[in-house]
C-alpha cells in the first residue's frame, strides 16, 4: 500500500519559536495532502487542504498566518507552526491521495508537538 | 454541516466477544465511508473503505456495513482479542474532504 512519512515523530520546543513538520508520500505523487490536528481523547481536526503548487486551503478558525503550510512538490507538504504557544501542543497528522481529495487518503504516523 | 458521530464512546469488553461499532452521519450525499484504527500515540491504520454504492465490506473478523440513506455504518468485530484495543474511527468523504467521526476507544480484557 501506500506509505506516508512524517519527520519528526515527535517535537518538544519553546514557546514563541517556529517547528516545522514535514509530510512525504514515498511511493506515489500526492496532487493534495491534508493536515489534521488531534487533541487526547478526540478525534480529528482537518486543518487545512494543500495542493501541490497552490495555496492552502484553512478550514474555518486555523490561522492561515500561524499554520503556515507549503506544497511545493508532488512528495512533500509542511506545515510550520510559527511563534508557538503551550496551546498549540497536539498531535499533528498528514494524509496524501493521489489526483484529488476524492481518492482514498493514506495517513502519516503523525507529530507529537510539546510546547513548554 | 455534515457531522458524524460514533456510539458508545468507550467500550470495555471480555475476550471472544462479538461487538458492534456504531457511527451516524448527517449527511447522506456521501461518496464513501472508512473505519479506521488508532493506537495510543499513533497514525491511524484504515481497515475498510465502503463506497456510497456498495453495503457491506469485510476484511478477516471485521464486517463493515452502510446504510446511507439513514445515515449509519455499523463495524461489527467477531471474536475480539486484547490485540482489538485501540480506538475505531469512522469518517465519511461528501466533499473531497474526510469528516472524521468522534471514535469509540475499545478494550478488550483477557
Amino acid at each position: 500500500g501506500a506509505v506516508v512519512s512524517q519527520h519528526p515523530s515527535w517535537v518538544i520546543c519553546k514557546s514563541g519559536t517556529s517547528v516545522k513538520i514535514e509530510c512525504r508520500s514515498l511511493d506515489f505523487q500526492a496532487t493534495t495532502m491534508f493536515w489534521y490536528r488531534q487533541f487526547p481523547k478526540q478525534s480529528l481536526m482537518l486543518m487545512a487542504t494543500s495542493n501541490e503548487g497552490s495555496k492552502a486551503t484553512y478550514e474555518q478558525g486555523v490561522e492561515k498566518d500561524k499554520f503556515l503550510i507549503n506544497h511545493a512538490s508532488l512528495t512533500l507538504s509542511t506545515l510550520t507552526v510559527t511563534s508557538a504557544h503551550p496551546e498549540d501542543s497536539s498531535f499533528y497528522i498528514c494524509s496524501a491521495g493521489e489526483g484529488t481529495g476524492y481518492n482514498e487518503q493514506f495517513f502519516g504516523p503523525g507529530t507529537r508537538l510539546t510546547v513548554l | 454541516k455534515q457531522e458524524v458521530t460514533q456510539i458508545p464512546a468507550a467500550l470495555s469488553v471480555p475476550e471472544g466477544e462479538n461487538l458492534v461499532l456504531n457511527c451516524s452521519f448527517t449527511d447522506s450525499a456521501i461518496y464513501n465511508l472508512q473505519w479506521f484504527r488508532q493506537d495510543p500515540g499513533k497514525g491511524l491504520t484504515s481497515l475498510l473503505l465502503i463506497q456510497s454504492s456498495q453495503r457491506e465490506q469485510t476484511s478477516g473478523r471485521l464486517n463493515a456495513s452502510l446504510d446511507k440513506s439513514s445515515g449509519r455504518s455499523t463495524l461489527y468485530i467477531a471474536a475480539s482479542q486484547p490485540g482489538d484495543s485501540a480506538t475505531y474511527l469512522c469518517a465519511v468523504r461528501n466533499t473531497d474532504k474526510l469528516i472524521f467521526g468522534t471514535g469509540t476507544r475499545l478494550q478488550v480484557f483477557p
